[in-house]
This record gives structure tokens, sequence and C-alpha cells, in this order.
């Protein structure tokens, strides 16, 4: 069975470093979301692609966040200055027209 | 407002015994409502989904039920096993493919 595809699986970085993650949606989705859960609470999103545009970035805190989905198909969410409060794992899912989202396995965030 | 509130936050039942997560929804434009199940470390799958329609939905021993009148709907798992031992979300969609809403997640633990 196809899957989403994230890197790296964890990562550890400093207060105010740059950190960034990458998504490889299932084959043929044209639509990628990028969400954030914090332990204990419901996933939330941050940005929504449709093939290479943004549709729905409303909750990205553009100060900091940053995404890219540069040839529609793999994506990447970029944090430049990482806060402690950015601690958190990070989703990607995929979707083809009409149909159920697929998760990947996110990436574990700890900022230290 | 587009929120989803879910309750119980944390559930314990017993082998062979009945799980029941419950969902409230806001927003009457919502036409998709999902349920996820997550184990740790892993992402949100996608579980069963029922759309406004129908009032029931089965799939083996998981069944949503759904009252549109009350904006309510919920998951019912029947002879609740120990490997049913999870976090489930439940969700909401607008039409079009629109982003998901959580819900808050019960982490349900079945006992042997």
């Amino acid at each position: 069975e196809a899957e989403v595809a994230q890197s790296p699986r964890y990562k550890i970085t400093e207060k105010s470093q740059a950190v960034a993650f990458w998504c490889d949606p299932i084959s043929g989705h044209a639509t990628l979301y990028w969400y954030r859960q914090i332990l204990g609470q419901g996933p939330e999103l941050l940005v929504q692609f449709q093939d290479e545009s943004v549709v729905d970035d409303s909750q990205l805190p553009k100060d900091r966040f940053s995404a890219e989905r540069l040839k529609g198909v793999d994506s990447t969410l970029k944090i430049q200055p990482a806060e402690l409060g950015d601690s958190a794992m990070y989703l990607c899912a995929s979707s083809a027209q009409i149909s159920p989202l697929h998760f990947g396995n996110g990436t574990r965030l700890t900022v230290t | 407002q587009q929120q989803v509130k879910q309750s119980p936050q944390s559930l314990i039942v017993q082998k062979g015994g009945i799980s029941i997560i419950n969902c409230a929804y806001e927003n009457t434009a919502f036409d998709y409502f999902p349920w996820y199940q997550q184990f740790p470390g892993k992402g949100p799958a996608l579980l069963i989904a029922i759309r406004p329609d129908v009032s029931e939905k089965k799939e083996g021993r998981f069944t949503i039920s759904f009252n549109k009148s009350a904006k309510q709907f919920s998951l019912h798992i029947m002879d609740s096993q120990p490997g049913d031992s999870a976090t489930y979300f439940c969700a909401a969609s607008m039409p079009s493919g629109s982003r998901l809403t959580f819900g808050e997640g019960t982490q349900l633990t079945v006992n042997p």
C-alpha cells in the first residue's frame, strides 16, 4: 500500500536555529497538507497545497514558517527561527480529489 | 466557528466491551465526518467515515452513528480488543475537499 513518506522521523534543534521537514505524498495525490500536532491534542492544519499552489495558509505563522511544493510533488516545511513552543509532531498528509486524507508518520520536533 | 468537540478525553474498557466516543460540531456546512485511529509514534489512519445523508454506517466492529439535528456523531467499537488501544480522533470538513478540523482526541485503553 502506498504511503506518505516523511523525513526526518525525529529532529532536535536549539532555539533560534532553522529546521526543515520533507514530505513525499502518495503518487498522483494533488492535494498536500501540513498539520501540526501538539502532544495530547488533535492535528491542526498549517498549510494546504493544490498541486504547487497554496490554497489555505491561514493558520501558518508566516513570520517564521514557510512551505513550498515547487513541482507539485514533494514539499518542504521550514521553521526559522525555531521557538520552544514549536515542539510538536509535524504531519504531512495527501489526498486525491474527493478522497480521504492519508497521513505520514510525522516528524517529531523537539526545540531545546 | 469551525470547532469539533470530542468526549471523553480518556476511556478504559474491558476486553469484549463496547467503547463509545462522542463528538459534536457547530458548523452546519460540514458534510464529511471521519474517524481516525492513531497509535503512538504513528500518523493518524482513517478508520471509518460518514456523510450526513445517512444516520449510521457500520464496518466490522466499528459503527458511526450520526444525528444531524443534534449536530452530533459517535463512534462505537463493539467487542473491544486490547489491540484497539489507541487515540481516536473525530474530524469534520466542508465540501470540496477542504481542511479537516479535528477533535481533541480520546485515549482508549482496552484491558485484557
